[in-house]
């Protein structure tokens, strides 16, 4: 069964310090994909990336970059020099090919000025 | 593109009565999906639709219903209310089955 595990809860940084989510997950599927979203208070789910289980290859966009390594099943996602409106949860999701799509348990990220 | 929306944003009714949500996907989008989000069980899938045909039911009670149109819209039918179903409701469409999913403002549902 597809499992992803967000094992932190809540994260405070100051401004400017560059903070890391963690997210693992679990699937005995080859083909599988991977997705960041972003909750802010306003409530609604913005997508932020998608990885499929065949392209390793970290991405990075302006202050976001994303650390996929199949071989620990991490999909870790940075934000360098944080800002306020980062503030957000932050969820982590996985996909089974043909499968419904599960959330992490969501890591809430607090960036104080 | 208009994004995701859904009717009504904000819903209250009494336990016993049913209710019914709607989606409109963002335009082309021919798969929607449903969760429900709780403050104890997060972001939970109920069901997803893609070209008018149910292709996953997460586990949930019978209570919960959904379709999709012709058009791609959804919605979704909760009957006999009970005061766990107080939550936000998210739709969420995407091009295809597996790919990234765009999600709507929700519905807040409030069952007193």
């Amino acid at each position: 069964a597809q499992k992803v595990t967000q094992a932190q809860t809540e994260i405070s940084v100051v401004e400017k310090e560059d903070v890391t989510l963690d997210c693992v997950y679990e699937t005995r599927d080859t083909t599988y994909y991977l997705f960041w979203y972003k909750q802010p208070p306003s409530g609604e789910l913005v997508f932020l990336i998608r990885r499929n289980s065949f392209d390793e290859q970290n991405e990075i966009s302006g202050r976001y970059s994303w650390n996929f390594q199949k071989s620990t099943s991490s999909f870790n996602f940075t934000i360098t020099a944080s800002q306020v409106v980062d503030s957000a949860v932050y969820f982590c999701a996985l996909r089974e090919y043909g499968n419904k799509l599960v959330f992490g348990a969501g890591t809430i990220l607090r960036v104080k000025s | 593109k208009a994004g995701v929306t859904q009717t009504p944003r904000y819903l209250i009714k009494t336990r016993g009565q049913q209710v019914t949500l709607s989606c409109s996907p963002i335009s082309g989008h021919r798969s929607v999906s449903w969760y429900q989000q709780t403050p104890g069980q997060g972001l939970q899938f109920l069901f997803e639709y893609f070209s008018e045909t149910q292709r996953n039911k997460g586990n949930f009670p019978g209570r919960f219903s959904g379709r999709q149109f012709s058009n791609s819209r959804s919605e979704m039918n909760v009957s006999t209310l009970e005061l766990g179903d107080s939550a936000l409701y998210l739709c969420a469409s995407s091009l295809e089955v597996n790919y990234e999913q765009y999600f709507g403002p929700g519905t807040r549902l409030t069952v007193t």
